[in-house]
């Protein structure tokens, strides 16, 4: 029971050039959540899915798409990166009503 | 959901209790005070959540005021370990929005 996985752990891109976060649950949990922590700040959601199927805007979705692969699987894709979109990202699962249970980070840099 | 306010920072003595204050003077009715903790920067951690009445588990003690404007996290003998960032959120039991604010920053003093 591997948890919340994220790939890659570390990317550093150029502006303009696009890239993929992929996350994936073995938990079998129903919602999975992107957020992005900039230095010295907490967790701001950008996107969730409370199903699979189903996607909806967080705080901060300007700049980002995602996909609910399936249940399993909830990708981040940022399509066009900005220096302003470097920051640490987490990725997260829950039961309904449960806690929520996150990824390890994936830290971006761009240039 | 209701905004929390939290210090932004405390020191608390290797092996004595950590109290941690957390104000949410405009929390609604069913909605849940939940503490998670993020250790460096690392993913954060679940610690507890309650409702109304005080809950204890194997990490902490949570203290809920009776008109539920506040609340306080109990480490009740602190560890270098549990040095990090303390959140605490309040959301509805169902609801899939999180705010994490900027937490308070606990230093565990040996």
């Amino acid at each position: 029971n591997a948890g919340v996985t994220q790939t890659p752990k570390f990317q550093v891109l150029k502006t303009g050039q696009s890239m993929t976060l992929q996350c994936a649950q073995d938990m079998n949990h129903n919602s999975m959540y992107w957020y992005r922590q900039d230095p010295g700040m907490g967790l701001r959601l950008i996107y969730y899915s409370a199903s699979e199927g189903t996607t909806d805007k967080g705080e901060v979705p300007n700049g980002y798409n995602v996909s609910r692969l399936n249940k399993r699987e909830f990708s981040l894709r940022l399509e066009s990166a900005a220096p302003s979109q470097t920051s640490v990202y987490f990725c997260a699962s829950k039961m309904e009503g449960n806690e929520q249970f996150f990824g390890p980070g994936t830290r971006l840099t761009v240039l | 959901d209701a905004k929390t306010t939290q210090p932004p920072s405390m020191d608390c003595a290797e092996g004595r209790a950590a109290n941690l204050p957390c104000n949410h003077s405009t929390i609604s009715g069913n909605e849940y005070v939940y503490w998670y903790r993020q250790i460096h920067s690392q993913g954060p951690q679940y610690i507890i959540h309650g409702l109304k009445n005080n809950e204890t588990n194997e990490m902490a003690s949570l203290i809920i005021t009776e008109d539920r404007k506040s609340s306080t996290l109990i480490l009740p003998h602190a560890t270098l370990r549990d040095t990090a960032v303390y959140y605490c959120i309040v959301r509805a039991f169902w609801g899939n929005q999180f705010y994490f604010g900027t937490g308070t920053s606990l230093t565990v003093i040996p």
